[in-house]
């Protein structure tokens, strides 16, 4: 059965890079898509983006500039990176495997944006 | 973007009754070259990530109990839990895997009456 965790910094000053690794177990990162998603405080879902196992990428424009989603199929993990963030980047940061829907899930890292 | 909206924001039932709620895209999420509805629900309790209960609009993730049911077609969709259990009270999410970026409806709260 796979299993996704997320581990990273909770706390991120203003202006700086959010980052985060999500590592894969019980099965492998390989012919599978993996997205972040992420959750504001008593918020919706809003979908960051995705890597597939060979490295092709796809973001959501809102957050394009800022995005990166690696991965090192090596360690079974992709990756994270949100630079400059701010305020309205404190959210709770899932990552999910793709396939006809997004199963399983990690359980989520709270990430707050504050100095 | 393709816009999911939700309705209503928040429902109570009561135990035993039916529960329903929509989603309507502000386009089609039927692929025409599978006939496939690119479309999920999702079951998010406190505290929890989201968890998939049915995807192609109406096919039940294995596990997932037979009072869940998914309809609909195109833009318009439905989810149906037809005797409310104590257990299924959390926020539902409908999401459109169509095209990038992916979309969520805004959430529905389902509550005991």
């Amino acid at each position: 059965q796979v299993h996704l965790q997320e581990s990273g910094p909770g706390l991120v000053k203003p202006s700086e890079t959010l980052s985060l690794t999500c590592t894969v177990s019980g099965g492998s990162i390989n012919y599978y898509y993996w997205n972040w998603i992420r959750q504001p405080p008593e918020k919706g879902l809003e979908w960051i983006g995705y890597i597939y196992s060979t490295g092709t990428t796809n973001y959501n424009p809102s957050l394009k500039d800022r995005v990166t989603i690696s991965v090192d199929t090596s360690k079974n993990q992709f990756s994270l990176r949100l630079s400059s963030v701010t305020a309205a980047d404190t959210a709770v940061y899932y990552c999910a495997r793709d396939g006809s829907g997004y199963q399983p899930w990690g359980q989520g890292t709270l990430v707050t944006v504050s100095s | 973007d393709i816009v999911m909206t939700q309705s209503p924001d928040s429902l109570a039932v009561s135990l035993g009754e039916r529960a329903t709620i929509n989603c309507k895209s502000s386009q089609s999420v039927l692929y025409s070259s599978d006939n496939n509805n690119y479309l999920g629900w999702y079951q998010q309790k406190p505290g929890q990530p989201p968890k998939l209960l049915i995807y192609w609009a109406s096919t039940r993730v294995s596990g997932v109990p037979d009072r869940f049911s998914g309809s609909g077609s195109g833009t318009d969709f439905t989810l149906t839990i037809s005797s409310l259990q104590a257990e299924d009270v959390a926020v539902y999410y409908c999401h459109q895997y169509y095209n990038t970026p992916r979309t969520f409806g805004q959430g529905t709260k389902v509550e005991i009456k």
